[in-house]
């Protein structure tokens, strides 16, 4: 049974910091993982995927790595800005029977000061 | 190209009550999963529906049920309502049946209250 842990689990930081976010995977077995942003009370807003032959990618100031052997990724978020400030998901995709799954991580809670 | 929707965007029921929540999944998709986050957790996987049949399930009691339609639009259904059934639904479309690294897209969730 795969099981997605966060660390930390909430992180304040002050506006211009770079700042890293951990995610990890007991079952290395995926097809590719995904990082979301939440915005209190809203959906899941769909960061990065990266697919289980690839290392990393990047969009902007963010940027997340793989690491199957290891059972971890990485999202690294440059020069941290408020409108940064919320909760973001890791999420592995695996199969149960025939059915591709996320499996998601509980979150970290960011807030980026002034 | 027109993406996941859902409705409605909030809901109050009270205990024993049945809900219906709907999804329209993105142009071209055949697969729609559901998933349930209770405040201050990640979603978890509640089943999913390829080409209008329940192809797996999370952990989740059969009082949670659910259709798909052949425009690929979906329904997610719960019975006998409890005060946990409360948190945010979300349904996620995708294109499978190709190979397993497709990208699962969200909707912005149907808020469910249990008094």
């Amino acid at each position: 049974k795969q099981e997605v842990t966060q660390i930390p689990a909430a992180l304040s930081v002050p506006e211009g910091e770079n700042l890293v976010l951990n995610c990890s995977f007991t079952d290395s077995a995926i097809y590719n993982l995904q990082w979301f942003r939440q915005d209190p009370g809203k959906g899941l807003t769909s960061l990065l995927l990266i697919q289980s032959s690839q290392r990393e990618q990047t969009s902007g100031r963010l940027n997340a790595s793989l690491d199957k052997s290891s059972g971890r990724s990485t999202l690294y978020i440059a020069a941290s800005q408020p409108g940064d400030s919320a909760t973001y998901l890791c999420a592995a995709k695996g199969y149960t029977g025939t059915a591709s799954k996320l499996t998601f991580g509980t979150g970290t809670r960011l807030q980026v000061t002034l | 190209e027109t993406g996941v929707t859902q409705s409605p965007t909030h809901l109050i029921k009270t205990r024993g009550q049945q809900v219906t929540l709907r999804c329209s999944s993105q142009s071209g998709h055949n697969t729609v999963s559901w998933y349930q986050q209770a405040l201050g957790q990640g979603p978890q996987f509640i089943f999913q529906y390829y080409r209008e049949e329940e192809n797996g399930r999370g952990n989740f009691p059969p009082r949670f049920s659910g259709l798909q339609f052949p425009n690929y639009s979906s329904e997610l259904n719960v019975n006998a309502l409890e005060l946990d059934d409360s948190a945010l639904y979300l349904c996620a479309s995708s294109l499978d049946g190709s190979g397993g690294n497709n990208e699962q897209f969200f909707g912005p969730g149907t808020r469910l209250t249990v008094l």
